[in-house]
């Protein structure tokens, strides 16, 4: 069984360009939330999806969206990036909207 | 606001010592309270986690105190060791949030030989 992988593990953009990054449920699984975590804080909440739907949202403007596939497999897009973006953005999956998380180990994200 | 504040920011104990972290949160709707541990380059990871029906739950060496009339609950690391420096978070999720969880700013723990 295969845990939750994200990709890329981290990537440099700069100010106003757009990023998207991808993540990979755990086998089984067909909820994914996202989170950021900025250096030194704890995760924040951006979004989750579930059975391909947003499935609420967190503290995040709209330049932050995402998309789920069938296989229940994710992205997260953000748009006109801000030089605060920089964080390390993680995906986790899990059986149902209200199971236990199962955290990737994250894509970092700097922008300059 | 949703908030959950945790303290200490950072905490230096020895090996065979006990560690206690401490949060409290604001929302009472809050209904359930996990803690997670994360390792350097590494995501974070359920230790264990309590729902306000009881006050206190035991794993291992791990142990959750909660005090719901102070909106407080604490993590204790009996018999701390070494491999057990990571930053630990707490959270909390509330009716109909699921897992979508509120965190705390974290805790960095090094346990000492």
């Amino acid at each position: 069984e295969t845990g939750v992988t994200q990709s890329p593990t981290h990537l440099i953009k700069t100010r106003g360009q757009q990023v998207t990054l991808r993540c990979s449920s755990q086998s089984g699984h067909n909820t994914v939330s996202w989170y950021q975590q900025a250096l030194g804080q704890g995760p924040q909440f951006i979004f989750q999806y579930y059975r391909e739907e947003e499935n609420g949202r967190g503290n995040f403007p709209p330049r932050f969206s995402g998309l789920q596939f069938p296989n229940y497999s994710s992205e997260l897009n953000v748009n006109a990036l801000e030089l605060d973006d920089s964080a390390l953005y993680l995906c986790a999956s899990s059986r149902d909207e209200g199971g236990e998380l199962f955290f990737g180990e994250g894509s970092r994200l700097t922008v300059l | 606001q949703q908030q959950v504040k945790q303290s200490p920011q950072s905490l230096i104990v020895q090996k065979g010592g006990i560690s206690i972290i401490n949060c409290a949160y604001e929302n009472t709707a809050f209904d359930y309270f996990p803690w997670y541990q994360q390792f350097p380059g590494k995501g974070p990871a359920l230790l264990i986690a309590i729902r306000p029906d009881v006050s206190e739950k035991k794993e291992g060496r791990f142990t959750i105190s909660f005090n719901k009339s102070a909106k407080q609950f604490s993590l204790h690391i009996m018999d701390s060791q070494p491999g057990d420096s990571a930053t630990y978070f707490c959270a909390a999720s509330g009716t109909g949030g699921g897992n979508k969880l509120t965190f705390g700013t974290g805790t960095q723990l090094k346990v000492e030989l």
